[in-house]
């Protein structure tokens, strides 16, 4: 099984300043096709997930742009350029195999 | 706009039995594989089960498998969870999630509780 491990477990963040989230995998994320099929999903305070990034950088329908996605191989990273309220909430990695789906364990972004 | 909407969440004893079903609408359902995610509150995201577009090739986690049953009625754009011998650690908010058009998921419902307690 693909295990991805997230880092930090918490982000307290002050607004209007970057937030950085790593993603690792044990293995290679890289398709037989030759693409990479990495997503970060938000969930914020009860609601359900929400895509925002998917195939490791782009972003989903309506998503800001002060989000990014980035990596390649086995590590990944979400970038928020400048945290707002309405950020405030948890982040998952995602990766689909033959298996499934793989989630990270999460990280949870707060404002300090 | 893509709409999932769960039902049929409830509080049911160990060793019983709960179908959950999942309405979609806002796109043709029946070219998309679709997922079940679990989700105990305030812990992380499980991946419970996958049916193709058409209902040929299922999955199934290993915690669930022989237990519960996924299907699909692409002439009611409804997908079911059909939950046998549920035990106390199925206790989860589950998700109906969209397959999406590249390898992945895109589209999420808001969920639906199943409680098992005596």
């Amino acid at each position: 099984d693909i295990v991805m491990t997230q880092t930090p477990l918490s982000s307290p963040v002050t607004l209007g300043q970057p937030a950085s989230i790593s993603c690792r995998s044990r293995q290679s994320l890289v398709h037989s096709d030759g693409n990479t099929y990495l997503s970060w999903l938000q969930q914020r305070p009860g609601q359900p997930p929400r895509l925002l990034i998917y195939n490791i950088s782009n972003r989903f329908s309506g998503v800001p742009d002060r989000f990014s996605g980035s990596g390649a191989g086995t590590d990944f990273t979400l970038k928020i350029s400048r945290v707002e309220a309405d950020d405030v909430g948890v982040y998952y990695c995602t990766q689909i195999t033959h298996l499934g789906l793989t989630f990270g364990g999460g990280t949870k972004v707060e404002i300090k | 706009e893509v709409q999932l909407v769960e039902s049929g969440g409830n509080l049911v004893q160990p060793g019983g039995s709960l179908r959950l079903s999942c309405a979609a609408s806002g796109f043709t359902f029946s070219n998309y594989w679709m997922h079940w995610v679990r989700q105990v509150p305030g812990k992380g995201l499980v991946w419970v089960s996958r049916i193709d577009n058409d209902g040929n090739s299922i999955t199934y986690a290993d915690s669930v498998k022989g237990r519960f049953t996924i299907s699909r009625d692409n002439g009611k754009n409804t997908l079911y969870l059909q939950m046998n011998s549920l035990r106390a650690e199925d206790t989860a908010v589950y998700y109906c999630v969209r397959g999406s058009d590249w390898p992945g998921v895109d589209h999420w419902g808001q969920g639906t509780m199943v409680t098992v307690s005596s």
